[in-house]
Parts: structure tokens; sequence; C-alpha cells
């Protein structure tokens, strides 16, 4: 069965960076592309970006240009989000999803929870 | 970027009822529309896409409907299972956008 299973809950410190990951299992990685989204309480859901998991090519919603970075190693069918110069407002639930901007997303990691803090 | 607004923000109905929760985007989104699921400390769950198609093993009782800038999700029957939060989303246009969302209660 088609799975994403992301990394551990992050604890980090305002200036700092963290990277999470995302390691699909279940489906041929290399077919979908992999997206991004962050949901807060506040805010909602916000689209980060997507990867093409094949050639690694990125597309990234403007307001995240700069704060995410997406890498991918098809070696190991796992997808990465880098998100740096941290500050409270980048504290949230981050979920990796199975497919890009031109559809809907049709199965979910279990989120990894960011929290940044003096 | 398209906004996506959902009413009722908050929905309380009885077991068996029909309940409908509509999602209004800024400009025509060509029904490029996903709704999805959320219960507490879960991650969303596909529900529809195509704004009308029902995700594989989602039940019959799920149904989305609408065009333009005005879609619904309907659910017939209403089960205790069926409690959770709701959300809409357009991908029609670069980049999706989500609905605010709609928490389901039992009354």
């Amino acid at each position: 069965q088609v799975q994403l299973q992301q990394s551990g809950a992050e604890l980090a410190k305002p200036g700092s960076s963290v990277k999470i990951s995302c390691k699909a299992s279940g489906y041929t990685f290399t077919s979908y592309d992999i997206s991004w989204i962050k949901q807060t309480t506040g805010q909602g859901l916000e689209y980060i970006g997507y990867i093409n998991t094949g050639s690694g090519g990125t597309y990234y919603n403007e307001k995240f240009k700069g704060k995410a970075t997406l890498t991918v190693d098809k070696s190991s069918s796992t997808a990465f989000m880098q998100l740096s110069s941290l500050t409270p407002e980048d504290t949230a639930v981050y979920y990796c999803a199975r497919g890009g901007y031109y559809s809907g997303f049709d199965y979910w990691g279990q989120g990894v929870m960011v929290t940044v803090s003096s | 970027d398209i906004q996506m607004t959902q009413s009722p923000a908050s929905l309380s109905a009885s077991l068996g009822e029909t309940v409908t929760i509509e999602c209004r985007a800024s400009e025509d989104i060509y029904n490029g529309l996903a709704w999805y699921q959320q219960k507490p400390g879960k991650s969303p769950q596909l529900l529809i896409y195509n704004a009308n198609s029902l995700h594989t093993g989602v039940p019959s009782r799920f149904s989305g409907s609408g065009s333009g800038t005005q879609y619904s999700l309907k659910i017939n029957s209403l089960q205790s299972e069926d409690v959770a939060s709701y959300f809409c989303q357009q991908y029609y246009n670069y980049p999706p956008t989500f609905g605010g969302g709609t928490k389901l209660e039992l009354k």
C-alpha cells in the first residue's frame, strides 16, 4: 500500500534550519511528484511547493521562496524539505503529499511538528 | 492567488442526517477542486477530486458537485466516523489554495 513516512518532530532555535524527510513506499517513486504543505491553526493549510521526483525540478509558492528548499534522493525514494532562517512563524505541522500543483493530493504523510522557540 | 471561502466554519448535525458544505472560489476554477477530511491529530485524506469524482475507497455517502466558482460536498446519512474537519482545495491555478475548513460535530 502507498505510504509516506515522515521524520520526527523538531524543536529548533530561531535563525537555525531543519531538514525533514518523507520516505515513500508502495509505488514507483519517480512516477509521482511530491508536494509539501504547511498547516497552522491560524493560517490553515498553505501550499509550499513540489518536486518532480524524476528530474528533481522544483516549483515553489512565492511565499516560501527562500524559506523552503526541496530535494529528492531517488535511490532511497525519499523527498526532503529544508526550512531555513527559522522564526516562530514557521512553527507548524508540515506534510508531504503525493501529487503536484495540478491535482489533488491522494496520499499524505503523517506530518512533522516543527516548533521554533528560543 | 485564488481565494477559497468555505461555509459554514462549523456545523452540528445528527446521525443519519444529510450535511452539505459549500466552497466558493474567487474566480472560475473549472472543476479543479478537491475535498479532504481531516480527523484530529491525523493528516488530511482525499475524498473527492475534479469536483465530483470519488477517491478510491471513499464511502459512496460522500459526493461532490458544482461548477464555476461554487462547489459543495454532501454527506448522506451522517455516521459517527464522519466527525472531522473538511477542507476544499483548488488546483486549477498555481499555487493551489485551500479553504479555511469546516468542523463537523455530532448534535
